[in-house]
């Protein structure tokens, strides 16, 4: 099956720094890739849309400059998290969506999360 | 708006049979899914079923979905330990975001 790998798994930051957190389909090209954000013992809210060579689009209430969003190549988006607060830690998953074809069932394939805490 | 809601959590013993039930208010979805999440993973899809079936089957999983009531189950037959997770299910429609019920944790007592 497809493969989305994220980079770093965890990471712990001062309050004020900004941290990149790496999505990447291994075996596939993805035209679109999605982020989102989990809280402890919730459910996963979508964050942004992303497709490859234009801009993200956000969901409503997500900042823009907050959470930058760069899908440069059909295998890899970024996140970054500018000027990350003790509100920012969260558990950030990315997601990955082939191309759409005729058997196609919409189906996002998941990468395994990054831990951000923010001290 | 896309509420998609599912009871937080489900005991049962090894070897009995585990119901999850999903409601979800979005008619215009195209199918639906459900996943599984282990500790600090990432979410794998388990199984989908297309909006116009009523049920489908797949090993140990039986998806039934009820329209009318916008009603979703997900049935683990023979549950084991290793099905111990949080399950969520899912709606998606033609704007290729998944909207995620509020996940179901299932603890197998062995």
């Amino acid at each position: 099956g497809a493969v989305v790998s994220q980079h770093p798994s965890w990471v712990i930051c001062k309050s004020g720094t900004s941290v990149k957190i790496e999505c990447r389909s291994l075996d596939f090209q993805a035209t679109t890739m999605f982020w989102y954000r989990q809280f402890p013992k919730q459910s996963l809210m979508l964050m942004a849309t992303s497709n490859e060579g234009s801009k993200a689009t956000y969901e409503q209430g997500v900042e823009k400059d907050k959470f930058l969003i760069n899908h440069a190549s059909l295998t890899l988006s970024t996140l970054t998290v500018t000027s990350a607060h003790p509100e920012d830690s969260s558990f950030y998953i990315c997601s990955a969506r082939e191309p759409p074809g005729l058997a196609d069932i919409n189906e996002q394939f998941f990468g395994p999360g990054t831990r951000l805490t923010v001290l | 708006g896309e509420d998609v809601e599912q009871s937080l959590f489900l005991s049962v013993r090894e070897g009995d049979s585990s119901v999850i039930n999903c409601t979800y208010t979005d008619s215009s979805s195209t199918y639906l899914y459900w996943y599984k999440q282990e500790p600090g993973a990432g979410l794998q899809l388990l199984t989908y079923i297309f909006s116009n079936m009523d049920m489908k089957q797949d090993q140990r999983l039986t998806v039934l979905l009820n329209k009318k009531d916008k009603h979703l189950s997900l049935r683990i037959a023979d549950t084991q330990t290793g099905d111990s997770a949080i399950y969520f299910c899912a709606e998606g429609g033609a704007t290729n975001k998944l909207i995620f019920g509020t996940g179901t944790l299932l603890a197998v007592q062995p």
